[in-house]
Protein backbone atom coordinates (compact mmCIF):
# COMPACT_ATOMS: atom_id res chain seq x y z
CA UNK A 1 0.00 0.00 0.00
CA UNK A 2 1.19 3.02 -1.00
CA UNK A 3 1.84 5.53 2.58
CA UNK A 4 3.05 8.54 3.75
CA UNK A 5 6.54 7.82 5.27
CA UNK A 6 7.87 10.48 8.08
CA UNK A 7 11.47 10.85 9.78
CA UNK A 8 12.75 10.47 12.09
CA UNK A 9 9.78 8.90 14.52
CA UNK A 10 11.17 10.30 17.73
CA UNK A 11 13.58 13.19 17.92
CA UNK A 12 15.27 14.38 21.18
CA UNK A 13 16.69 17.37 21.13
CA UNK A 14 17.90 20.49 23.46
CA UNK A 15 16.36 24.00 23.30
CA UNK A 16 17.88 26.21 20.97
CA UNK A 17 19.07 23.22 18.40
CA UNK A 18 17.58 22.87 14.85
CA UNK A 19 14.84 20.31 14.25
CA UNK A 20 14.79 19.19 10.47
CA UNK A 21 11.52 17.17 10.26
CA UNK A 22 11.05 15.23 6.57
CA UNK A 23 7.96 14.07 4.66
CA UNK A 24 7.55 11.62 1.73
CA UNK A 25 4.01 11.87 0.16
CA UNK A 26 2.12 9.43 -1.12
CA UNK A 27 3.36 9.45 -5.27
CA UNK A 28 1.32 11.59 -7.67
CA UNK A 29 -0.38 13.42 -4.73
CA UNK A 30 -0.12 17.44 -5.16
CA UNK A 31 -1.23 18.55 -2.13
CA UNK A 32 0.82 18.59 1.45
CA UNK A 33 -0.24 19.04 4.87
CA UNK A 34 1.46 19.40 7.89
CA UNK A 35 -0.18 19.17 11.30
CA UNK A 36 1.11 19.47 15.01
CA UNK A 37 -0.89 17.54 17.92
CA UNK A 38 -0.71 17.99 21.27
CA UNK A 39 -2.71 17.82 24.32
CA UNK A 40 -3.78 20.73 24.60
CA UNK A 41 -4.19 22.39 21.29
CA UNK A 42 -5.09 18.81 19.94
CA UNK A 43 -4.57 19.21 16.08
CA UNK A 44 -3.32 22.01 14.65
CA UNK A 45 -2.42 22.83 10.81
CA UNK A 46 0.83 24.62 10.57
CA UNK A 47 1.11 24.58 6.47
CA UNK A 48 -0.40 23.61 3.48
CA UNK A 49 0.96 23.23 -0.13
CA UNK A 50 -0.10 22.87 -3.31
CA UNK A 51 1.39 21.46 -6.58
CA UNK A 52 4.34 22.66 -3.73
CA UNK A 53 3.67 25.72 -3.45
CA UNK A 54 2.97 27.04 -0.20
CA UNK A 55 -0.87 27.86 0.31
CA UNK A 56 -1.43 28.68 3.79
CA UNK A 57 1.41 28.58 6.59
CA UNK A 58 -0.30 31.34 9.01
CA UNK A 59 -0.28 28.38 11.75
CA UNK A 60 3.50 28.67 11.79
CA UNK A 61 5.12 30.85 14.12
CA UNK A 62 7.50 32.78 11.71
CA UNK A 63 10.24 33.42 13.52
CA UNK A 64 11.23 30.00 14.09
CA UNK A 65 9.45 27.77 11.95
CA UNK A 66 9.88 27.24 7.98
CA UNK A 67 7.81 24.62 5.35
CA UNK A 68 9.32 23.59 1.92
CA UNK A 69 9.03 21.09 -0.75
CA UNK A 70 12.42 21.36 -2.46
CA UNK A 71 10.55 18.75 -4.82
CA UNK A 72 7.63 16.60 -5.33
CA UNK A 73 8.87 13.46 -3.19
CA UNK A 74 9.89 15.43 -0.20
CA UNK A 75 8.70 18.21 1.99
CA UNK A 76 10.48 19.45 5.25
CA UNK A 77 9.50 21.40 8.23
CA UNK A 78 12.41 22.74 9.93
CA UNK A 79 12.46 24.45 13.60
CA UNK A 80 14.96 26.98 14.26
CA UNK A 81 15.89 27.74 17.36
CA UNK A 82 13.69 24.63 19.18
CA UNK A 83 11.93 25.52 22.57
CA UNK A 84 10.35 23.25 24.98
CA UNK A 85 6.67 24.48 23.72
CA UNK A 86 7.39 22.55 20.36
CA UNK A 87 7.52 19.11 22.11
CA UNK A 88 4.06 17.58 19.88
CA UNK A 89 3.76 14.86 17.43
CA UNK A 90 4.08 16.35 13.86
CA UNK A 91 2.32 14.48 11.00
CA UNK A 92 2.20 15.06 7.66
CA UNK A 93 -0.76 14.68 5.10
CA UNK A 94 -0.73 14.35 1.14
CA UNK A 95 -3.93 14.21 -1.10
CA UNK A 96 -4.33 13.63 -4.32
CA UNK A 97 -5.88 15.41 -7.03
CA UNK A 98 -9.77 16.22 -7.45
CA UNK A 99 -12.33 15.91 -5.50
CA UNK A 100 -15.54 13.67 -4.32
CA UNK A 101 -13.90 9.99 -4.22
CA UNK A 102 -10.68 11.75 -3.84
CA UNK A 103 -11.50 13.85 -1.06
CA UNK A 104 -9.20 12.55 1.93
CA UNK A 105 -6.11 12.80 3.59
CA UNK A 106 -3.46 10.52 4.07
CA UNK A 107 -1.36 11.07 7.16
CA UNK A 108 2.37 9.57 8.28
CA UNK A 109 2.83 7.91 11.72
CA UNK A 110 4.03 11.52 13.08
CA UNK A 111 7.38 12.61 14.19
CA UNK A 112 7.35 13.11 18.06
CA UNK A 113 9.21 15.57 18.85
CA UNK A 114 10.51 16.18 22.05
CA UNK A 115 12.58 19.49 23.22
CA UNK A 116 14.51 18.91 26.70
CA UNK B 1 -15.01 30.12 10.10
CA UNK B 2 -15.75 26.57 9.58
CA UNK B 3 -15.95 24.66 13.10
CA UNK B 4 -16.43 21.09 14.72
CA UNK B 5 -17.55 20.64 18.39
CA UNK B 6 -16.88 16.84 20.23
CA UNK B 7 -18.72 17.00 22.85
CA UNK B 8 -17.07 13.78 24.77
CA UNK B 9 -13.40 13.36 25.53
CA UNK B 10 -14.44 9.92 26.17
CA UNK B 11 -17.13 7.53 24.92
CA UNK B 12 -17.08 3.84 26.88
CA UNK B 13 -19.50 0.88 25.56
CA UNK B 14 -19.49 -2.77 26.36
CA UNK B 15 -18.64 -4.99 22.93
CA UNK B 16 -21.58 -6.29 20.77
CA UNK B 17 -23.23 -2.51 21.98
CA UNK B 18 -24.02 -0.21 19.91
CA UNK B 19 -21.98 2.63 19.85
CA UNK B 20 -22.31 6.33 18.71
CA UNK B 21 -19.29 8.94 19.00
CA UNK B 22 -21.00 12.78 18.55
CA UNK B 23 -20.16 15.42 16.24
CA UNK B 24 -21.51 19.04 15.67
CA UNK B 25 -20.35 21.63 13.09
CA UNK B 26 -20.73 25.07 12.35
CA UNK B 27 -20.10 26.37 8.74
CA UNK B 28 -20.54 28.38 5.89
CA UNK B 29 -22.10 27.43 2.84
CA UNK B 30 -21.96 23.66 2.09
CA UNK B 31 -20.28 21.11 4.70
CA UNK B 32 -17.80 18.89 3.88
CA UNK B 33 -17.58 16.80 7.05
CA UNK B 34 -15.23 13.58 8.23
CA UNK B 35 -14.22 11.39 10.22
CA UNK B 36 -10.92 9.78 11.28
CA UNK B 37 -9.53 7.16 14.07
CA UNK B 38 -6.51 7.51 15.25
CA UNK B 39 -4.66 4.24 16.75
CA UNK B 40 -1.69 4.09 19.43
CA UNK B 41 1.57 6.49 17.67
CA UNK B 42 -0.14 6.10 14.28
CA UNK B 43 -1.20 8.94 11.87
CA UNK B 44 -5.04 9.54 11.72
CA UNK B 45 -6.73 6.96 9.32
CA UNK B 46 -9.71 8.03 7.41
CA UNK B 47 -13.27 6.40 7.93
CA UNK B 48 -15.43 7.85 5.84
CA UNK B 49 -16.96 11.47 4.54
CA UNK B 50 -19.98 13.76 3.74
CA UNK B 51 -19.95 15.85 0.56
CA UNK B 52 -23.26 15.52 -0.40
CA UNK B 53 -26.21 12.87 -1.31
CA UNK B 54 -27.84 10.22 1.46
CA UNK B 55 -27.49 11.21 4.74
CA UNK B 56 -26.42 8.28 5.82
CA UNK B 57 -22.58 7.73 5.11
CA UNK B 58 -21.22 4.31 5.06
CA UNK B 59 -17.44 4.18 5.61
CA UNK B 60 -14.36 1.49 6.41
CA UNK B 61 -14.68 -0.98 9.48
CA UNK B 62 -18.27 -1.23 9.61
CA UNK B 63 -18.95 2.41 10.90
CA UNK B 64 -21.36 4.67 8.93
CA UNK B 65 -22.55 8.24 10.02
CA UNK B 66 -25.40 10.25 9.93
CA UNK B 67 -25.79 13.74 8.68
CA UNK B 68 -28.60 16.14 10.30
CA UNK B 69 -28.70 19.18 8.52
CA UNK B 70 -31.33 20.63 10.76
CA UNK B 71 -29.52 19.81 14.33
CA UNK B 72 -25.96 20.41 12.50
CA UNK B 73 -24.85 17.16 13.55
CA UNK B 74 -22.40 14.66 12.01
CA UNK B 75 -22.20 11.39 14.76
CA UNK B 76 -20.25 8.20 14.12
CA UNK B 77 -22.05 5.19 14.43
CA UNK B 78 -21.54 1.30 14.43
CA UNK B 79 -24.12 -1.36 15.18
CA UNK B 80 -21.61 -3.53 17.44
CA UNK B 81 -18.67 -2.48 18.65
CA UNK B 82 -15.67 -4.39 18.78
CA UNK B 83 -12.81 -3.94 21.27
CA UNK B 84 -10.64 -3.64 18.39
CA UNK B 85 -12.56 -0.25 18.01
CA UNK B 86 -10.57 1.48 21.08
CA UNK B 87 -8.99 4.97 19.58
CA UNK B 88 -9.31 7.93 19.19
CA UNK B 89 -11.81 9.62 17.05
CA UNK B 90 -11.38 13.01 15.22
CA UNK B 91 -14.49 14.77 13.08
CA UNK B 92 -13.17 17.13 10.85
CA UNK B 93 -14.77 19.68 8.32
CA UNK B 94 -13.49 21.53 5.38
CA UNK B 95 -11.24 24.99 7.24
CA UNK B 96 -12.52 27.14 4.13
CA UNK B 97 -14.55 26.72 0.92
CA UNK B 98 -12.63 25.52 -1.78
CA UNK B 99 -9.48 24.22 0.53
CA UNK B 100 -8.60 21.04 0.96
CA UNK B 101 -7.33 21.46 4.52
CA UNK B 102 -9.31 20.36 7.55
CA UNK B 103 -10.24 21.90 10.51
CA UNK B 104 -10.20 18.79 13.21
CA UNK B 105 -12.09 18.60 16.62
CA UNK B 106 -10.93 17.99 19.72
CA UNK B 107 -11.33 14.20 19.28
CA UNK B 108 -13.11 11.65 21.57
CA UNK B 109 -11.84 8.46 22.57
CA UNK B 110 -13.50 5.10 22.38
CA UNK B 111 -12.98 2.29 24.79
CA UNK B 112 -14.20 -0.45 23.87
CA UNK B 113 -15.13 -2.73 26.93
CA UNK B 114 -14.89 -7.05 26.60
Amino acid sequence: DARVTQTPRHKVTEMGQEVTMRCQPILGHNTVFWYRQTMMQGLELLAYFRNRAPLDDSGMPKDRFSAEMPDATLATLKIQPSEPRDSAVYFCASGPLGSGVNEKLFFGSGTQLSVL
Amino acid sequence: AQSVAQPEDQVKVAEGNPLTVKCTYSVSGNPYLFWYVQYPNRGLQFLLKYITGDNLVKGSYGFEAEFNKSQTSFHLKKPSALVSDSALYFCAVRDRPGRRALTFGSGTRLQVQP
